[in-house]
């Protein structure tokens, strides 16, 4: 499968650990964005990557989040010191930035008890 | 910034009908993006459509930009359409998309 593939799938942690998701994104492609998503709500932007480069950052991602593309492939999602207000389905997508378009990975859902 | 709104937010259908899905935009827009999340969450893509029309099987999609709307047709609905069908547009330039609240659709059969 040459999708965007994320990691763990499901994460169920207590409130005050770290968790830390991965997204492989399609292989071409420079872009890579991390969204939020709630229930009954639409995903939110978190941020985004244009290769190693974090370019825009949402007001949402708290200081507890921290994002990494080091080498320009797979990124990491970084949540430290978990609420329960984190619970929500992070979602990974990657475009080819030149045409736009969106890919999404099957999402990492997260709950914190 | 930029603000999408979705209509009707719930759909009820009987399997066999036509549906038609609206996104209004607040700004002018050169991408649009039309998304089915299934029962497991994930964004299946199902139309880039900056502009005009196109058609994949049952479904089709229209955007007038000039008017800042894009519809999504469903015709002959079957129950695994079912889901939330989201639209999604750049909040400026080429800069990430911001989505719609979706529309639910249930089709019963």
């Amino acid at each position: 499968d040459t999708g965007v593939s994320q990691d763990p799938r499901h994460k169920i942690t207590k409130r005050g650990q770290n968790v830390t998701f991965r997204c492989d994104p399609i292989s071409e492609h420079n872009r890579l964005y991390w969204y939020r998503q709630t229930l009954g709500q639409g995903p939110e932007f978190l941020t985004y990557f244009q290769n190693e480069a974090q370019l825009e950052k949402s007001r949402l991602l708290s200081d507890r989040f921290s994002a990494e593309r080091p080498k320009g492939s797979f990124s990491t999602l970084e949540i430290q010191r978990t609420e329960q207000g984190d619970s929500a389905m992070y979602l990974c997508a990657s475009s080819d930035g030149h045409a736009g378009e969106l890919f999404f990975g099957e999402g990492s859902r997260l709950t914190v008890l | 910034g930029i603000q999408v709104e979705q209509s009707p937010p719930d759909l009820i259908l009987q399997e066999g009908a036509n549906s038609t899905l609206r996104c209004n935009f607040s700004d002018s827009v050169n991408n649009l993006q039309w998304f089915h999340q299934n029962p497991w969450g994930q964004l299946i893509n199902l139309f880039y459509i900056p502009s005009g029309t196109k058609q994949n099987g049952r479904l089709s999609a229209t955007t007038v930009a000039t008017e800042r709307y894009s519809l999504l047709y469903i015709s002959s609905s079957q129950t695994t359409d079912s889901g939330v069908y989201f639209c999604a547009v750049p909040a400026s330039g080429n800069t990430p998309l911001v989505f719609g609240k979706g529309t639910r659709l249930s089709v019963i059969a």
